[in-house]
């Protein structure tokens, strides 16, 4: 079945450094989504990527999409504060499939 | 309404209890999703809805879980004879999208979560 992979699980760092997660799936999709759940509140939607090898940038935040549409990562420049939560990617392919997430903690 | 509403928002119940946890999806969305969410882990696919039809039931953990729509609106997800297993919070999200308007709109919106503790 449809699965998605996220890695890696926690990740901590100072802030003011850079933040990396990558998402895998077993099928192609149609879509990939990003998604943001501060602690103690729900997912909140970020972008979706629909086109193969897309690159698109919000702010600090740089998404991709892999060339065979399978792969995904979400990299945030520069760190700040407000930047912690868990990051989730979320492959559509006949329905919304949800990594486990990567969860960050900022050190001051 | 404006956004995506759940209830109850908390739910304590005794193991062997059943519960029903309601959803009022965005109107007009088609799709509707169940995920639960167990403390610190992500968010696990349960059932959709595409109106009225759940095209995929896989996600159920067992046949004590079940889930209607109704009115292409509001969802219900039952739990019977409810276990310690099942505490968690189970999120509700409705998106835009229809399979047959072509559309590539998949958003999801999610609800604040009915959180269940079964003691």
């Amino acid at each position: 079945g449809q699965q998605v992979m996220q890695i890696p699980q926690y990740q901590h760092v100072q802030e003011g450094e850079d933040f990396t997660t990558y998402c895998n799936s077993s099928t192609t999709l149609s879509n990939i989504q990003w998604y943001k759940q501060r602690p103690g509140g729900h997912p909140v939607f970020l972008i979706q990527l629909v086109k193969s090898g897309e690159v698109k940038k919000q702010k600090r935040l740089t998404f991709q999409f892999g060339e065979a549409k399978k792969n995904s990562s979400l990299h945030i420049t520069a760190t700040q504060t407000t930047d912690v939560g868990t990051y989730f990617c979320a492959g559509d392919g006949d329905k919304i499939i949800f990594g486990k997430g990567t969860r960050l903690h900022i050190l001051p | 309404g404006a956004g995506v509403s759940q209830s109850p928002s908390n739910k304590v119940t005794e193991k062997g209890k059943d519960v029903e946890l309601r959803c009022d999806p965005i109107s007009g969305h088609t799709a509707l999703y169940w995920y639960r969410q167990r403390l610190g882990q992500g968010l696990e696919f349960l059932i959709y809805f595409q109106g009225n039809s759940a095209p995929d039931k896989s996600g159920l953990p067992s046949d004590r879980f079940s889930a209607e729509r109704t009115g292409e609106s509001v969802s219900t997800l039952t739990i019977q004879r409810t276990q310690q297993e099942d505490s968690a919070v189970y999120l509700c999200a409705s998106s835009p999208r229809s399979l047959y308007s072509g559309a590539n709109t998949g958003e999801l919106f999610f609800g604040e979560g009915s959180r269940l503790t079964v003691l």
